[in-house]
């Protein structure tokens, strides 16, 4: 089966780094995804890892680690536009099969 | 562009009343999701479908809803009756199996069951 953990609220300032942990169990790994979502809107694509370490993209970071059952995802420079769900995924016994975290609510404040 | 086109965006029925939200995938796109969103249990996936066929439905209640694939450009997501306790937000999401797996999500549907 699955199981993904993430917190559930997170807090941070604008122009601050935040780190947004993920555990997880899966049965057939076949990478991690993190998706971000704003209020009302769909959730959008922001990352991809199958091996470990950190995959930098501008401003967001993501790292994996497959023996641990470990991901976090890396936010630097905050702005305000940044406060949104992010939520980890990973798809179901090594299938295409996506299921997500509870995700974690992040808010930037001034 | 290419994206994941759902209609309607919002629906307000009446408990009974038969819903059906359609779903136009990525052209070229083999694989199709459903989601339902709430407040309360997040995304949850109700239907799993690859190249047409129903790959998994186990998250869906079966005795209300049904999912299917007339075609490689539409996915219909149907519920009949419906009940308060639907009222969600469901997302269609379509992606490449082969690929990535990453899936793009459509706008989604706004269903209230009153």
């Amino acid at each position: 089966g699955q199981n993904i953990d993430q917190p559930t609220e997170m807090t941070a300032t604008e122009g601050a780094i935040v780190q947004i942990n993920c555990t997880y169990q899966t049965s057939g790994f076949n990478g991690l995804f993190w998706y971000q979502q704003h209020a009302g809107e769909a959730p959008t694509f922001l990352s991809y890892n199958v091996l470990d370490g950190l995959e930098e993209k501008g401003r967001f970071s993501s790292f994996l680690s497959r023996s641990k059952g470990y991901s976090y995802l890396l936010l630097k420079e905050l702005q305000m536009k940044d406060s949104a769900s992010y939520l980890c995924a990973v798809p179901a016994g090594g299938s295409y099969k996506l299921i997500f975290g509870s995700g974690t609510r992040l808010l930037v404040r001034p | 562009d290419a994206r994941v086109t759902q209609t309607p965006r919002h629906k307000v029925t009446e408990m009974g009343q038969e819903v059906t939200m359609r779903c136009q995938p990525i052209l070229g796109h083999n694989t199709v999701f459903w989601y339902r969103q709430t407040m309360m249990q997040g995304l949850e996936l109700l239907a799993y479908f690859r190249n047409r066929a129903p790959l998994d439905d186990s998250g869906m209640p079966k005795d209300r809803f049904s999912a299917e694939m007339p075609d490689a450009t539409l996915a219909t997501l149907k519920i009949q009756p419906s009940e308060p306790r639907d009222s969600a937000v469901y997302f269609c999401a379509s992606g490449l199996a082969g690929g990535s797996g990453e899936a793009f999500f459509g706008q989604g549907t706004r269903l209230t069951v009153v």
